[in-house]
């Protein structure tokens, strides 16, 4: 375990719609990354947030967005969702803001039909 | 664009070899390279490789960086069922911080 939860663990919606993931850090994490894990393109990085404020951006899609809350947790919003964004969405934290260690939480499985 | 390319994409060996999985990397301002293992779910952190020819050692998994050469190496000796997983390495920079990962190889060990 590694201290980082990820909420819902499964998620199942339809082509359109819109949805929220939410991560929550390690105790003491004031980073926070996301990542989306298809077949087809392995990890990829999408954005970072360090203590409330976006630090890097990645391959995120307009139609994605994220913050960072005061109390560190982060959310994922994902909008007017295609097939192809069907994936399992990591958070990860690290400490620092600058790619030291980073722990992943479980992963929430997004299924679009 | 930066890149990660490992290979092999794939291994399967019997219990108590030794492998060597290989990650190669062209990244702007490099920073540091770092090695995960991904079993059934999240990745699980391994290595975090910044200087060249400085081995890191963790039980029975080794990682060293070659910075000349552009490539790391893993090794794990005296394998066990329970390190099969995807091994995955990312490379990161400075500047923009940002993580590029690997395809990743997928070992599998026979007992």
């Amino acid at each position: 375990d590694s201290g980082v939860t990820q909420t819902p663990k499964h998620l199942i919606t339809a082509t359109g719609q819109r949805v929220t993931l939410r991560c929550s850090p390690r105790s003491g994490d004031l980073s926070v990354y996301w990542y989306q894990q298809s077949l087809d393109q392995g990890l990829q990085f999408l954005i970072q947030y360090y203590n409330g404020e976006e630090r890097a951006k990645g391959n995120i899609l307009e139609r994605f967005s994220a913050q960072q809350f005061p109390d560190l947790h982060s959310e994922l919003n994902l909008s007017s969702l295609e097939l192809g964004d069907s994936a399992l969405y990591f958070c990860a934290s690290s400490q620092g803001h600058s790619n030291y260690e980073q722990y992943f939480g479980p992963g929430t499985r997004l299924t679009v039909t | 664009e930066d890149k990660v390319v490992q290979s092999p994409l794939s291994l399967v060996v019997h219990e108590g070899d030794t492998v060597t999985l290989n990650c190669s990397y062209e990244v702007t301002n490099f920073r540091s390279l770092l090695w995960y293992k991904q079993e059934k779910k999240a990745p699980t952190f391994l290595f975090m490789l910044t200087s060249s020819g400085i081995e890191k050692k963790s039980g029975r998994l080794s990682s060293i960086l070659d910075k000349k050469e552009l490539f790391s190496i893993l090794n794990i000796t005296a394998t066990q069922t329970g390190d099969s997983a995807v091994y995955l390495c990312a490379g990161t920079n400075f500047g923009n911080e940002k993580l590029t990962f690997g395809t990743g190889t997928r070992l599998t060990i026979i007992p």
